[in-house]
């Protein structure tokens, strides 16, 4: 049960350019998110979808797109990366019962 | 809009001292409140939630809903508690989450 899956867990960009983070979840849950965290800003909430086939925009959107694929796949592009989208991204997934969010391991991306 | 104030960027603290990390929250309503923990280069995972009255690791909450607060405590420190700590809330009939900006627990010898 590998739970929630990110891929890749480095990416160096250079400004400009674009990439997808990849997010998968193998424990049927219902929703699923996209966090960034940075130093001294606590993880702020750049898009959610809240169940299959449906998108929402979170705290930080601009500069994101996001597809949800499926139920078990929630990607987040970067159309034009840059230096302020240096960060470490963060997947998450959760159950309608409330027992909070299962994590991903995270993307570190450096945007130059 | 809600908000989660974690007002201690860092706590620095002895190996059987008494831990209690800070966690405000503003929010008109009644909302589920968590707390999260992230150790060296790990993901984040949930420590405890409050609406599930548990003891995690010998770390308790209690939710004060006249002041406001949920912070975490733990009587003895040990140096494997040190890590970051994110308090989070989630309104009622929502599904995101809304973290506070993190404390560091620093555990010495």
């Amino acid at each position: 049960n590998a739970g929630v899956t990110q891929t890749p867990k480095f990416q160096v960009l250079k400004t400009g350019q674009s990439m997808t983070l990849q997010c998968a979840q193998d424990m049927n849950h219902n929703s699923m998110y996209w966090y960034r965290q940075d130093p001294g800003m606590g993880l702020r909430l750049i898009y959610y979808s809240a169940s299959e086939g449906t998108t929402d925009k979170g705290e930080v959107p601009n500069g994101y797109n996001v597809s949800r694929l499926n139920k078990r796949e929630f990607s987040l592009r970067l159309e034009s990366a840059a230096p302020s989208q240096t960060s470490v991204y963060f997947c998450a997934s959760s159950s309608r019962d409330n027992y909070g969010y299962t994590f991903g391991s995270g993307t570190r991306l450096t945007v130059v | 809009a809600q908000r989660v104030t974690q007002p201690e960027k860092l706590l620095s603290v002895f190996k059987g001292a008494p831990v209690e990390l800070k966690c405000n929250y503003s929010y008109s309503g009644s909302p589920e409140l968590f707390w999260y923990v992230q150790y060296s280069r790990q993901r984040l995972q949930l420590l405890l939630r409050h609406i599930s009255r548990e003891s995690i690791k010998g770390f308790t909450a209690d939710l004060n809903k006249g002041e406001t607060s949920f912070h975490l405590k733990k009587p003895f420190a040990q140096e494997e508690d040190s890590a970051m700590y994110y308090c989070a809330l989630q309104r009622p009939g929502y599904s995101t989450l809304t973290f506070g900006k993190g404390t560091m627990l620093l555990v010495s010898p």
